[in-house]
């Protein structure tokens, strides 16, 4: 079973918008990571999170973490149609350095 | 990032056949992963090595074998193919105490 799911399993927007995406897991975390993977490609890091964080920016990406919550966000700003690609969150859990735990990722779709 | 390359990219194989993934890595790290994605979904760890010694089953390996031939290299075998291995397969690499992945760009495998 996969640790995390997000949330929404699609997302269509127009270019210029916010695109946020959502990622809950089940067990604690020593970081949370988001990774980029544009169609039938490999994945790429974007950012990670501590469990220790709560907002991390990076560019034109900020994530938030509620550990209480067990959730984390991933808010896209002002979308490009470059932007167009699943998106998936990755948990480090505790238990488990060094190996990640992805979910079933959001495809995000930027219209030009 | 051709830091990581995967050989095959492109793999159509017959059931029963043995088939042999190889992933190899120009990055210095010592730690290396198959994964594997099936369609619309997150992917799963098949197995991870820490160091050439070193070698771990991952959430899906039954099926699977592996190989870590040198710190550079690390290769995965389906020693009798089924249709049910059909996925995109991918090697991932990590230096030791980082937690970021560095991705290869995926094999194709259909099994017939």
């Amino acid at each position: 079973s996969q640790q995390g799911e997000e949330d929404p399993q699609a997302l269509s927007i127009q270019e210029g918008e916010n695109a946020t995406m959502n990622c809950s897991y089940k067990t604690s975390i020593n970081n949370l990571q988001w990774y980029r993977q544009n169609s039938g490609r490999g994945l790429v890091h974007l950012i990670l999170i501590r469990s220790n964080e709560r907002e991390k920016h990076s560019g034109r990406l900020r994530v938030t973490l509620d550990t209480s919550k067990k959730s984390s966000s991933l808010l896209i700003t002002a979308s490009r149609a470059a932007d167009t690609a699943s998106y998936f969150c990755a948990t480090e859990t505790m238990d488990s350095s060094y190996k990640l735990i992805f979910g079933s990722g959001t495809r995000l779709l930027v219209r030009p | 990032d051709a830091d990581v390359t995967q050989t095959p990219r492109n793999r159509i194989t017959k059931t029963g056949k043995r088939i042999m993934l190889e992933c190899s890595q120009t990055k210095g790290h010592d730690r290396m992963y198959w994964y594997r994605q099936d369609p619309g979904l997150g992917l799963q760890l098949i197995y991870y090595s820490f160091d050439v010694k070193d070698i771990n089953k991952g959430e899906i390996s039954d099926g699977y074998s592996v190989s870590r031939q040198a710190q550079a290299k690390f290769s995965l075998s389906l020693e009798s193919a089924i249709p049910n291995q059909t996925a995109l397969y991918f090697c991932a690499t990590s230096e030791s105490g980082k937690e970021t992945q560095y991705f290869g760009p995926g094999t194709r495998l259909l099994v017939l």
